[in-house]
């Protein structure tokens, strides 16, 4: 599986955007992009993933660059509760079963 | 649609002592794992599950036992108890198709060993 990289925290302010950038420079073509989060020291909860167009759902949109490299979830109105720590995981679509959890962003959301 | 379970919240063992974490899930997915987590650190992989009777090592999986008997349950068993093993154990619950992986998890145990 491909490793991420990603900033270890990041500030927002409450209604204005959140945008948490990724890089996984070494993706290969059959691995998805997952993000994760996880609020305090609850169980990380699925927000998105994408294989190669962008997504958007009710909590976020994922954007990935065309060349797979890198991407960025948005969220477009962070609130206080959206203060939590973000993993990006790419994992292969087949074989090996493994999510691979690095260290994460920690997103603060500030009134 | 309780999602998954983990009994107990809270335990507290001494050194050699054994237990079993307990997971249910109520979504009937066929995939199930179990994580460790450390203070300030991501999660790893102890053991998982593709489905009844069969499981599997993670990156994590020494001093720890599973089992599948039914869909539902997935329980890890720590067999002697070290004080390496104070973590916060999550189990989650995984939802498969067209070759995604989402996974749902448990509020978790978080296990002090003495």
């Amino acid at each position: 599986d491909a490793k991420t990289t990603q900033p270890p925290s990041m500030d927002c302010a409450e209604g204005r955007a959140a945008n948490l950038p990724c890089n996984h420079s070494t993706i290969s073509g059959n691995e998805y992009v997952y993000w994760y989060r996880q609020i305090h020291s609850q169980g990380p909860q699925y927000i998105i993933h994408g294989l190669k167009n962008n997504e958007t759902n009710e909590m976020a949109s994922l954007i990935i660059t065309e060349d797979r490299k890198s991407s960025t979830l948005i969220l477009p109105h962070a609130t206080l509760r959206d203060t939590a720590v973000y993993y990006c995981i790419v994992r292969a679509t087949s074989g090996t079963y493994k999510y691979i959890f690095g260290t994460g962003t920690r997103l603060k959301v500030l009134a | 649609n309780a999602g998954v379970t983990q009994t107990p919240k809270f335990q507290v063992l001494k050194t050699g002592q054994s237990m079993t974490l307990q997971c249910a899930q109520d979504m009937n997915h066929e995939y199930m794992s179990w994580y460790r987590q450390d203070p300030g650190m991501g999660l790893r992989l102890i053991h998982y599950s593709v489905g009844a009777g069969i499981t599997d090592q993670g990156e994590v999986p020494n001093g720890y036992n599973v089992s599948r008997s039914t869909t539902e349950d997935f329980p890890l068993r720590l067999l002697s108890a070290a004080p390496s093993q104070t973590s916060v154990y999550f189990c989650a619950s995984i939802k498969t198709g067209g070759g995604s992986y989402e996974q749902y998890f448990g509020p978790g145990t978080r296990l002090t060993v003495t």
